[in-house]
């Protein structure tokens, strides 16, 4: 199994600024993805996190708005640019291990863009 | 794409009864999962089922799957209040597609 931890739990941003979210693995993974669920909604995949290289984005989710980093098998953030309030939203990184079907997820980070 | 779909897409019992929600998807699996989520929070993997299975149980959980019927079942018997969650079924080879979910309450 994986205990995923993120950061920050939740803030509060102003539109137009950025917001970075950390996730750290405590074992080493081989998929890391980032999910958005809107307020209400079920989870939408954003992308999956690939280490050393580009992240692989699903349709309506694009590099510029999401930048994603994962330098490591352990880590990876996610950075929401230009937010808008449209942007609110919980942001939830999830792992799946080598070998493994189960896939878990962080606690979630709660964005409320004003 | 696959996509899950709950039903009921809410539900309300009293502490003691039994809840079931549905799932139904459209594409072949090789497996489904089932979350809960509390209040907004992160995902909590219940279980997994292989498509080769048809029931798999852990604690009060029950879980069926018909791949016949692209159809799978979640059964909480003897619910508590602290049961009380939005529950999740989702499929997907190397990424999860997840339906709507159910809002289940559970009343003491």
């Amino acid at each position: 199994s994986a205990v995923i931890s993120q950061k920050p739990s939740r803030d509060i941003c102003q539109r137009g600024t950025s917001l970075t979210i950390q996730c750290q693995v405590d074992s080493q993974v081989t998929m890391m993805f980032w999910y958005r669920q809107q307020p209400g909604q079920s989870l939408t995949l954003i992308a999956t996190a690939n280490q050393g290289s580009e992240a692989t984005y699903e349709s309506g989710f694009v590099i510029d708005k999401f930048p994603i980093s994962r330098p490591n098998l352990t880590f990876s953030t996610l950075t929401v640019s230009n937010l808008s309030p449209e942007d609110s939203s919980i942001y939830l990184c999830s792992a799946r291990t080598g070998g493994e079907e189960t896939q878990y997820f962080g606690p979630g980070t709660r964005l409320l863009v004003l | 794409s696959q996509q899950g779909e709950e039903d009921p897409q809410a539900l309300s019992i009293q502490e003691g009864e039994n809840a079931t929600m549905n799932c139904s998807y459209k594409t072949s699996i090789n497996n489904l999962q089932w979350y809960r989520q509390n209040s907004g929070r992160g995902l909590v993997h219940l279980i997994l089922i292989r498509s080769n299975e048809r029931e798999k149980h852990s604690g009060r959980l029950r879980v069926t799957l018909d791949t016949s019927k692209k159809s799978s079942s979640l059964l909480i018997t003897a619910s508590r209040a602290a049961d009380t969650a939005s529950y999740f079924c989702a499929t997907g080879r190397s990424t999860l597609t997840f339906g709507k979910g159910t809002m289940l309450l559970v009343s003491p």
